[in-house]
């Protein structure tokens, strides 16, 4: 079955070592999203890549950065973390983006990896 | 405050009962879309309803959206302990893409 693939489901680092999360997709979509998720809360849109068009939210810390070297992987590696970068990440594909218009599709989701800082 | 916001935060009820979640929102939108995350695990796409249908069923799911109250309505109908997840819907804004507002959740406890 296509799918969304995050590697891996949980990931323990020290404060201030620099880790990457993975995430791989059978889609074929063009769009790749990561979103954090805190206990309890809304995901929040860090990123995403339209093909290889990288778009920042205003609001993404420094500290947050991404790659994505083919179609199928994306990977969000996190500089320095803290104790508040403690969440779900999540990754999502879709299949087209709308620059500047419309867009009626769904998002599909990973399982996320549970990121602990110590 | 977020685009999207949900009324109950948490549902609690009987397997056999039917559950109502509501999300409200400020902007003009799109579409709204609602997905479902069990715990620990990611979301799942249920529905998506355009700006301009006033309803959509899906097996027991059953969605509203009323354009003028700025609202939507998530209705499972025939409750099961599986359906115990939170519900999250999500609008999809107008000149924005693909990119998705999400609101807070609502928790859903089904007991057997």
């Amino acid at each position: 079955d296509a799918m969304v693939i995050q590697n891996p489901r949980y990931q323990v680092t020290q404060f201030g070592k620099p880790v990457t999360l993975s995430c791989s997709q059978t889609l074929n979509h063009n769009v790749m999203y990561w979103y954090q998720q805190k206990s309890s809360q809304a995901p929040k849109l860090l990123f995403h890549y339209y093909d290889k068009d990288f778009n920042n939210e205003a609001d993404t810390p420094d500290n947050f950065q991404s790659r994505r070297p083919n179609t199928s992987f994306c990977f969000l590696d996190i500089r320095s973390p803290g104790l508040g970068d403690a969440a779900m990440y999540l990754c999502a594909t879709s299949r087209d983006w709308a620059f500047g218009g419309r867009l009626d599709q769904p998002q599909h989701f990973g399982d996320g990896t549970r990121l602990s800082i110590l | 405050s977020q685009q999207g916001e949900e009324d109950p935060q948490a549902l609690s009820i009987q397997e056999g009962e039917n559950a109502t979640m509501n999300c409200s929102y400020k902007t003009s939108i799109n579409n709204l879309q609602w997905y479902r995350q069990n715990s620990g695990r990611g979301l799942v796409h249920l529905i998506l309803i355009r700006s301009n249908e006033r309803e959509k069923h899906s097996g027991r799911l059953r969605v509203t959206l009323d354009t003028s109250k700025k609202s939507s309505s998530l209705l499972i109908t025939a409750s099961r302990a599986a359906d115990t997840a939170s519900y999250f819907c999500a609008t999809g804004l107008g000149n924005q893409g693909g990119k998705l507002i999400f609101g807070q959740g609502t928790e859903l406890s089904v007991k057997p």
